[in-house]
């Protein structure tokens, strides 16, 4: 098992520029979130999905938009990329109800210029 | 507005001292509390986790003290040891399997 696969590993991109940070996961896991890191803000939700075809807004969902046509793959788009979203994003999938024991990609560091 | 607030954000501690990393809560609809540990450039990985109507958890050298009443809980990291040194995410559980995680505590352990 690859467990959470993300990519790409660093981007830099510009003002107003889009984007897609893929996620993938070979577990038949059911849950993934998006979450990024900030420093001293800990990880804060962008969007999760429950199964493929459902997903549903985080705390910080402005911005990004995802989708779930697959249980494997949970792509986050950057509609049009601000400085704010210079981040780690992190993905994350999950095998339990609870949602607890969520396994979490490497991380896609980006910078906006 | 934070919902789980976690301290100290960094915290130093000689080798086989006890570390401890605090988190408080104020929704009492959160019903799982996980902690996660990060090494630099990896993701946050599950290291032990405690429901509400358990005050105390251990796995390993690691133990969570939970206080229902004061909405609080905590880390414990017994004997800790150079390779502990990471940072450190409390986490909660609320609706639709959402975590809402503490800001982080850098632990370093010194030799």
């Amino acid at each position: 098992n690859a467990g959470v696969t993300q990519t790409p590993k660093f981007q830099v991109l510009k003002t107003g520029q889009s984007m897609t940070l893929q996620c993938a996961q070979d577990m038949n896991h059911e849950y993934m979130s998006w979450y990024r890191q900030d420093p001293g803000m800990g990880l804060r939700l962008i969007h999760y999905s429950v199964g493929a075809g459902i997903t549903d807004q985080g705390e910080v969902p402005n911005g990004y938009n995802v989708s779930r046509s697959t249980t494997e793959d949970f792509p986050l788009r950057l509609l049009s990329a601000a400085p704010s979203q210079t981040s780690v994003y992190f993905c994350a999938s999950s095998y339990d109800t609870l949602g607890v024991g969520y396994t979490f990609g490497s991380g896609t560091r980006l910078t906006v210029v | 507005q934070q919902q789980v607030k976690q301290s100290p954000q960094s915290l130093i501690v000689q080798k086989g001292g006890i570390p401890i990393i605090n988190c408080a809560y104020e929704n009492t609809a959160f019903d799982y509390f996980p902690w996660y540990q990060q090494f630099p450039g990896k993701g946050p990985a599950l290291l032990i986790a405690i429901r509400p109507d358990v005050s105390e958890k251990k796995e390993g050298r690691f133990t969570i003290s939970f206080n229902k009443s004061a909405k609080q809980f905590s880390l414990h990291i017994m004997d800790s040891q150079p390779g502990d040194s990471a940072t450190y995410f409390c986490a909660a559980r609320g609706g639709a399997q959402k975590l809402v995680f503490g800001q982080g505590t850098r632990l370093t352990i010194n030799p």
